[in-house]
Order: C-alpha cells, then structure tokens, then sequence
C-alpha cells in the first residue's frame, strides 16, 4: 500500500530565505505524487504534480518539487519566501491505476517578517 | 465555473441527529470523494464514487453513507451523528488527464460539529 511521510510538522522561516518541506513516499508502484497547499480556513489548492515525465517539477507561486527514486523522496522548495506562503502543506501519492489519494499529515509553514 | 461547491458551510448537530451534506462540481468529472480532516491526521477518504450510481468504501466509511444520483452531484450522509464525527469535511472531484495523473479538485469544506 502507498503512503507518505511528511518528515516535519512545522517548518519556520524569515521572509526572503528558502524554504524545504521534506516528503517520502512508498508506493508499490510508479506513483503520481502532488503536493497540495491550504490556506487558514481555505480548501486545497494544487501546487505541482509529478507524473512521470521530467523529474523536476516548477508549479505554481515559485515552487518546485524534485522526484528523487533512489531516496523515494519528493521534497517541496522555494528559494525566497514570501509572507503569503504561510499556510499548511500537504504530500500526496497516488499509485498508477487508482483514483485514490493518500495524504501525508500535513506540514504547516510559517513566515516570520 | 464554480468548480467544487459543498453546502452547508458550517453545521453543529447534537449527538443522535442527522443530516446531509451536498457536493456539486460543474467540470463534468466522473470521480468524486467526500473526506474528512481531522488535526495532525491529513486527510482520510470516507467514501467515493468512480461514476454516476457507484459509489465506494473509502479508509474511514463507518457512520457515513452516501449517494450519486447525478454525475454532478455526490451526498454524503450522516444517520446518527456521534462526537467522533466533529470534523472538516472535503468533497473533490476529478477526471483522468493524459499520462495517468488525476488531479483532484477540492471544495471548500464543511465544519460540522457534534456536540
């Protein structure tokens, strides 16, 4: 069965700095893996899939996403935060064949001025 | 397009009672999905439906039920709410893209309470 592993709970950065929010996945597959964001009191939104094509991933708002197989992670990146990103972070995966998405616990960002 | 609509936005129900809750999605999806949030849990599927009058056990089912009597539309139900049934509740919707990655769309959310 898949699942996912979101390594931190809470991550804290300054304004301007990087950001790296950390995922593992298992999968018996080759799985699909997103990464969803939420903001305070908001539905998700996605911000990037990964689906087998290249394996680095640009989404939306100046994130990326790296598919690393050898270390089946799929770690989420900004160079430069911005007080808007705040919010809680989501990695999902998805195996080939299956409707069905697993959701990580969450990791939620906070952006200090 | 609306995209995902769920109604009621919020709802506190006593122990005992029941209610409905609706999804509507107007993107013409063949899957939709009801899940619930719970803190420090992610999200966990309750329930899903791969078409128009099918519908699917998800992770945590038991207490729910739930109906797709129109492709645009997906209820989930509750009997008899308990306590343990406080939660966020997601409905979303999806289709399947090329190369086999199936975005879901999501609404945005329900906060029910049992009290």
């Amino acid at each position: 069965a898949q699942s996912v592993t979101q390594l931190d709970s809470h991550v804290s950065v300054s304004e301007g700095t990087p950001v790296l929010l950390r995922c593992n996945y298992s999968s018996s597959y080759s799985p699909s893996l997103f990464w969803y964001v939420q903001h305070p009191n908001k539905g998700l939104q996605l911000l990037l899939k990964y689906t087998s094509a290249a394996t680095l991933v640009k989404g939306i708002n100046g994130f990326e996403a790296e598919f690393k197989k050898s270390e089946t992670s799929f770690h989420l990146t900004k160079p430069s935060a911005h007080m808007s990103d705040a919010a809680e972070y989501f990695c999902v995966v998805s195996d080939r064949g299956f409707q069905k998405l697993v959701f990580g616990t969450g990791t939620r960002l906070l952006v200090s001025p | 397009n609306a995209g995902v609509t769920q109604t009621p936005k919020f709802r506190v129900l006593k122990t005992g009672q029941s209610m409905t809750l609706l999804c509507a999605q107007d993107m013409n999806h063949e899957y939709m999905y009801w899940y619930r949030q719970d803190p420090g849990m992610g999200l966990r599927l309750i329930h899903y439906s791969v078409g128009e009058g099918t519908t699917a056990k998800g992770e945590v089912p038991d207490g729910y039920n739930v109906s797709r009597l129109k492709k645009q539309n997906f209820l989930l139900g509750l009997e008899s709410a308990a306590p343990s049934q406080t939660s966020v509740y997601f409905c979303a919707s999806s289709y399947l893209t090329s190369g086999s990655s199936y975005e879901q769309y999501f609404g945005p959310g329900t906060r029910l309470t049992v009290t």
